[in-house]
């Protein structure tokens, strides 16, 4: 089973200031990775895929980079919308899909 | 609009069975492979199954073989998740997921999540 790391648990951050989330993988998964928006009570949002491809519709202000073990999610400038819980997701290994723990980004 | 819906939560005793339904529409259901995916209370996003989009090839978290069943039925656009054996480290939300890429290729990330339905398994 690929372990994915989520770091740090919880951000705590202004409007306006930039996000850097980071995922790593306990082994290389290419770029076969995924971030995931989740609000509470709400269905979780697919943000990026392939590491660095943003989804249909979502904002500049989200970007994914990294490959093989390390990877970051960038927030560059917090809206109000952005407060929520991030995970990601590797679709390598599969048929064992495995998520990070999770990022919690809050208002500072 | 593109959406799924899941159905068939409820509180379940331990042992027992229980069977989710998930309904898809707004999108050419029959050409996705779909996933379950669950969260326990306080916890993390858990991969459950998964199933091909012609339904050929199933595939389970070890928690979940032997016990639960992934099946669709591609004229009513909707998925299933039977679970048997059902115990209290079942308890979550389980969420239907749509695959990012059509038919054969199912290694990909995943685009399209209904709200959940809750299940509750006490002991």
């Amino acid at each position: 089973e690929i372990v994915m790391t989520q770091s740090p648990a919880t951000l705590s951050a202004l409007p306006g200031a930039r996000a850097t989330l980071s995922c790593r993988a306990s082994e290389s998964i290419s770029i076969n990775l995924a971030w995931y928006q989740h609000k509470p009570g709400q269905a979780p949002r697919l943000l990026i895929y392939g590491a660095s491809t943003r989804a249909t519709g979502l904002p500049a202000r989200f970007s994914g980079s990294g490959s093989g073990t390390e990877f970051t999610l960038t927030i560059s400038s917090l809206q109000s919308e952005d407060f929520a819980l991030y995970y990601c997701q590797q679709y390598n290994n599969w048929p064992l899909w495995t998520f990070g723990q999770g990022t919690k980004v809050e208002l500072k | 609009q593109v959406k799924l819906v899941e159905s068939g939560g409820g509180v379940v005793q331990s042992g027992r069975s229980l069977r989710l339904s998930c309904a898809g529409s707004g999108f050419t259901f029959k050409n996705y492979a779909m996933h379950w995916v669950r969260q326990a209370p306080g916890k993390g996003l858990e991969w459950v199954a998964l199933i091909t989009y012609d339904g050929d090839n199933k595939y389970y978290t070890n928690s979940a073989k032997g016990r639960f069943t992934i099946s669709r039925d591609n004229s009513k656009n909707t998925l299933y998740l039977q679970m048997s054996r059902l115990s209290p480290e079942d308890t979550a939300v389980y969420h239907c997921v749509k695959v990012r890429s059509t038919l054969t290729t199912f290694v990909d990330a995943m685009d399209l999540w209904g709200q959940g339905t809750l299940v509750t398994v006490s002991s």
